[in-house]
């Protein structure tokens, strides 16, 4: 079955410890891509990645990091999460390859909702 | 900065009419757009994608237009059900982001 994992679902930690939220596609997409949606503002991208080894900030990627070392991954790192920083997180990925297959449709992951206390 | 606005955040309608929903967006050339649905807990889910040189296109019970003059996307959902009650949202894409409006949440009434 075609999909976007996203691990873990669920998680609560504290202000500065250092988390990572996994992402994992097996459509073999090149074009990957994380949001954060929060109430009333929508989806805001972080980080996308047109292929590996190649990632570019979207609109909101300050205190995030990302890495592509492999083309079916794309983990969101949290180095010093912050309160602000909560929120339901979402991976997505696309075929890419060129601009007008990027942006064709975007699979969405289930998502990761993330507290920082 | 480019901003993307949905016409309202709720629409609630009567089983068997049609929902139109408006999007807008200014500062901004998208070369294309999407509509997604998303339900609650859940990821977004593609429905529609119009090009900047198509007026509209069509899917099922569903109708997207792209009116580049006036900035603005229409979206239609026609003989509506309650199975179509979820929040919908537009996103453009431009220079490799797709960027989305905050969504408007649609309930039909049996």
């Amino acid at each position: 079955e075609a999909q976007v994992t996203q691990n873990p679902r669920y998680l609560i930690t504290v202000t500065g410890k250092k988390l990572t939220v996994t992402c994992s596609q097996n459509m073999n997409h090149e074009y990957m891509s994380w949001y954060r949606q929060d109430p009333g503002l929508g989806l805001r991208q972080i980080y996308y990645s047109m292929n590996v080894e190649v990632t570019d900030k979207g609109d909101v990627p300050e205190g995030y990091k990302v890495s592509r070392k492999e083309k079916r991954n794309f983990p969101l790192i949290l180095e010093s999460p912050s309160p602000n920083q909560t929120s339901l997180y979402f991976c997505a990925s696309s075929f890419g390859g060129s601009y007008s297959t990027v942006a064709g449709e975007l699979f969405f992951g289930e998502g990761s909702r993330l507290t920082v206390l | 900065s480019q901003k993307i606005e949905q016409n309202s955040e709720a629409l609630n309608i009567q089983e068997g009419k049609t929902a139109t929903l408006t999007c807008n967006y200014t500062n901004y050339s998208p070369a294309y757009l999407q509509w997604y649905r998303q339900d609650p807990g859940r990821g977004p889910v593609f429905l529609l994608l119009i090009r900047e040189n198509e007026k509209e296109k069509r899917k099922e019970r569903l109708k997207v237009t792209f009116d580049t003059t006036l900035k603005q996307s229409l979206f239609h959902i026609t003989a509506s059900q309650p199975a179509d009650s979820a929040t919908y949202l537009c996103a453009f894409f431009n220079d490799y982001k797709l960027s989305f409006g905050a969504g408007t949440t649609v309930t039909v009434r049996a």
